[in-house]
């Protein structure tokens, strides 16, 4: 089926700067974006989504950036605290199927 | 906070035992799912339902059944344990349906040795 896929595995950060953490996918037809985080020891925990008629959505430090050209999606943490260093998951959606497939995860580590 | 508790948390069974995993939600919602996750592989759907007694496959069902017979409660078991089901394993709801919010529990550590 169609996948969803991270361009790397792992991103070192320091504190205070910002982090551009990737997405490839595959699914023209995927309706939803979204981004998850996920901490040691815990589940996922939804961060941001994007509609695919949209380009660019921003919350709380962070924003979405989604390029169907190019099947491309971003997620985009400002000034990079300790508290952001966990595994960052893209997972994409299409309206009616109810299921979400995700990628296989960037570990954030953020520097002192 | 979806209400979302898993048991157990951890397990360490022997091959060939059957394992059964419990996901229990206090919001009503009508979607449920169970994932596993392994290192590389991200979170591979396993089961789903979508209502009481209405459940489907995954991506990676083989070796696994579910059962949904309350709405705030969706069961996974493994009928006969092996290595290769030693994971990580989430349960998980939608909360508002039609987007990307799903909701996921603590997680349910389980070896087989």
């Amino acid at each position: 089926g169609e996948s969803v896929g991270l361009h790397l595995p792992t991103l070192s950060v320091q504190e205070g700067d910002n982090s551009i953490i990737n997405c490839a996918y595959s699914n023209s037809a995927s309706d939803y974006f979204i981004w998850y985080k996920q901490e040691s020891g815990k589940g996922p925990q939804f961060i941001i989504d994007i509609r695919s008629n949209m380009d660019k959505r921003q919350g709380q430090r962070v924003t979405v950036l989604l390029n169907k050209t190019v099947k491309h999606l971003s997620l985009q943490i400002a000034a990079t605290q300790p508290g952001d260093s966990a595994v960052y998951f893209c997972a994409e959606n299409r309206l009616g199927d109810y299921k979400l497939s995700f990628g296989a995860g960037t570990t954030v580590t953020v520097r002192a | 906070d979806a209400g979302i508790t898993q048991s157990p948390r951890h397990k360490v069974t022997e091959t060939g035992t059957p394992v059964t995993l419990r996901c229990h939600q206090t919001e009503n919602h009508r979607y449920m799912y169970w994932y596993r996750q392994d290192p590389g592989h991200g979170l591979r759907l396993i089961h789903y339902s979508y209502g009481v007694k209405d459940t489907d496959k995954g991506e990676v069902s083989d070796g696994y059944s579910v059962s949904r017979s309350k709405t705030e409660d969706f069961l996974l078991t493994l009928e006969s344990a092996t290595s290769s089901q030693t994971s990580v394993y989430f349960c998980a709801t939608f909360g508002t349906e039609n987007t990307g919010e799903l909701f996921f529990g603590e997680g349910s550590r389980l070896t087989v040795l």
